[in-house]
Formats: C-alpha cells, structure tokens, sequence
C-alpha cells in the first residue's frame, strides 16, 4: 500500500507570496492532518480534515487555511507569507472511522519551505 | 503548561545501550499514546501505538503508559547506530487531535 505522499517536497517563497502544498492519504484514510515543525516549536498542529470537513483546528492566524476533495486529497494554503512561516510541513492520514487502531497517524515526508 | 512535556536531550548512549525515553502529560482525557522516530529531513514513522495503560512490546522496542501518573516511556533494548534518530511522543484523546512532544534526539554511538 503507498504511504502518504506530499508535493512539492520543496519551496522556495518571497515574503507576502502565498503558497499552496499538497497531500495524497493513504488509500482508504479519510482523515487528514497537517503540522507544523520548526526547530524551536516542534510539532504544532495546524488542522484535520474529514469528509471534507475541517473538524480541528489548532491555534494558527487565518493566513493558514485548508480544504480536502472528496478523495480525500487535501490541500493547505498560506497566504501573505512572513519569514517565521520557514518550516517543514507535515501531513498525516489516518483512517478514523472506528475500531481500535482509528487514529493511528501516519506521516509524509513533508514540503520543506523556505521564505525569504 | 504544555499538554506534552519532553525532555529534548540529546541523549548519546554507546551500541548495545539500553535507552529509555520519557514524557509526561496533563490532560486525564488522553487514552492513545504513540511514539515516532524521525530521522533527519524525514517524516516522523509511527513506531509503537498503545491505547490506555499497560505495556506493548515489538522487537526490541517496549512502550509504557502509566495513567495514573501521566507518564509514557519507550525503551530500545540493544540500540543500534540505526536508532540515531529523534523520538518524538505523541497523545490524543478520543478526538482525532494529537498533541506532540518536542522530541529527543538521540544518538548511538558504534
């Protein structure tokens, strides 16, 4: 089965650009996650998707905003870029819908984005 | 307070050490804890899944849920340079939010 996938693994933006980063789940996940990690914060979540609902959401300005399709690819935007927006994004797929291993996450490996 | 407090480390231990990695919690309602390693520029893999308290064993690799105390622990037995890696804890509740520690790197030495 493939894994999560993410594109572009790399971005390179100008500050006040906005950018747009994909995820494909894997197949049969209808619940999709994305984070933020940077070296000082670590791990912060952003928002889910399920059903191509937004059911969380982290504590992050509406700059940061997402959507999933009905295949449950997602996609996540950010708009206005600012410096500190550097990061690894991460998306994770899992298949919430009952039993006991629901909310096991699995990880992409990520788009790296640099803003300058 | 964070939800999730780990100590980031690093830690290095000699192969054939055995390493314990820890994190504590404050929210009662947390009942799945998982640990990833994350190599570097890398995503974090799901190594281990435990739902509520008790022990899980998979190879080498041994996790330990203590609600009672809000206190998780991985503990590799045998470590390998290919452990070298960041451990980063993670737990949710019955939602499908998850909160994360901020890892600990940690490096085997051959």
């Amino acid at each position: 089965k493939a894994g999560v996938t993410q594109t572009p693994r790399y971005l390179i933006k100008t500050r006040g650009q906005q950018v747009t980063l994909s995820c494909s789940p894997i197949s049969g996940h209808r619940s999709v996650s994305w984070y933020q990690q940077t070296p000082g914060q670590g791990l912060q979540f952003l928002f889910e998707y399920f059903s191509e609902t937004q059911r969380n959401k982290g504590n992050f300005p509406g700059r940061f905003s997402g959507r999933q399709f009905s295949n449950s690819r997602s996609e996540m935007n950010v708009s206005t870029l600012e410096l500190g927006d550097s990061a690894l994004y991460l998306c994770a797929s899992s298949l919430s819908g009952g039993g006991p291993h629901y909310n096991e996450q699995f990880f992409g490996p990520g788009t790296r984005l640099t803003v300058l | 307070q964070k939800e999730v407090e780990q100590d980031p480390g690093p830690l290095s231990v000699p192969e054939g050490a055995i390493v314990s990695l820890n994190c504590t919690y404050s929210n009662s309602a947390f009942q799945y804890f998982m640990w990833y390693r994350q190599y570097s520029r890398k995503g974090p893999e799901l190594l281990m899944y435990t739902y509520s308290s008790g022990n899980k064993e998979d190879g080498r690799f041994t996790a330990q849920v203590d609600k009672s105390s809000k206190y998780i622990s991985l503990f590799i037995r045998d470590s390998q340079p290919s452990d070298s890696a960041t451990y980063l804890c993670a737990m949710s509740g019955s939602g499908n939010q998850f909160y994360f520690g901020t890892g600990t790197s940690l490096t085997v030495i051959p």
